[in-house]
């Protein structure tokens, strides 16, 4: 069936250094691929999305690039602040969302 | 503007106590609406959406319930709540375009004693 598989976090980072977070996914057609950002205590937020092959959703510093050929859509941010730090999910849509187990990022100044 | 509501934030409940857990949405009609537990370390499991009043379709078997009486409402409830109910819920929606995101609520913290 469609998954997804984040990398495991924590990731930790220092102020202004460049972020990664992997995320691939297994699915069966063209589904449409998410980024979602939960800060502490609350729901998620939806932070950027694509819609197909090579398309690049971008947001707040953001960019993620639907790479059809790797089944990958990796999270990346050139210079991370303090108040990223939060919970990262990637998710697919198919005819429901499907999401990873989350990644924590950590910033620290 | 579409706002979502979700209550009560947080919950304590006994072993085999009742839950009624509420969910509704502003702003739209007919949306698609979706209930999530989020447990400690893990991921976000679905556990029920519905496309429509009355339409309930559950993803995986448990202790849960879930109702849509009327069209913007959404509503979790159990019977007898289980230690291992514990976690944080949360609500969901969406329009019915195709590749429309997901909206969440605040989200409900349960912990079941």
């Amino acid at each position: 069936g469609d998954s997804v598989t984040q990398m495991e976090g924590p990731v930790t980072l220092s102020e202004e250094a460049f972020l990664t977070i992997n995320c691939t996914y297994t699915a069966t057609g063209y589904p449409s691929l998410f980024w979602y950002v939960q800060y502490p205590g609350e729901g998620l937020q939806l932070l950027l999305k694509a819609t197909k092959a090579d398309d690049k959703g971008s947001n707040k510093g953001f960019e993620a690039t639907y790479r059809k050929e790797t089944t990958s859509f990796h999270l990346e941010k050139g210079s991370v602040q303090v108040s990223d730090s939060a919970v990262y999910f990637c998710a697919l849509d198919t005819d429901k969302l499907i999401f990873g187990t989350g990644t924590r990022l950590q910033v620290f100044p | 503007s579409q706002t979502i509501h979700q209550w009560p934030a947080t919950l304590v409940q006994p072993v085999g106590s009742p839950l009624s857990l509420e969910c509704t949405v502003e702003g739209t009609s007919n949306p698609n609406l979706y209930w999530y537990r989020q447990a400690a370390g893990r991921g976000l499991q679905l556990l029920f959406y519905s496309v429509g009043i009355g339409q309930i379709s559950s993803e995986v078997p448990q202790n849960l319930s879930a109702s849509r009486p009327q069209d913007r409402q959404f509503i979790l409830s159990s019977k007898k709540l289980l230690l291992s109910d514990s976690g944080f819920y949360l609500c969901a929606w969406r329009g019915s375009a195709y590749n429309s995101p997901l909206h969440f609520g605040n989200g409900t913290r349960l912990t079941v004693t």
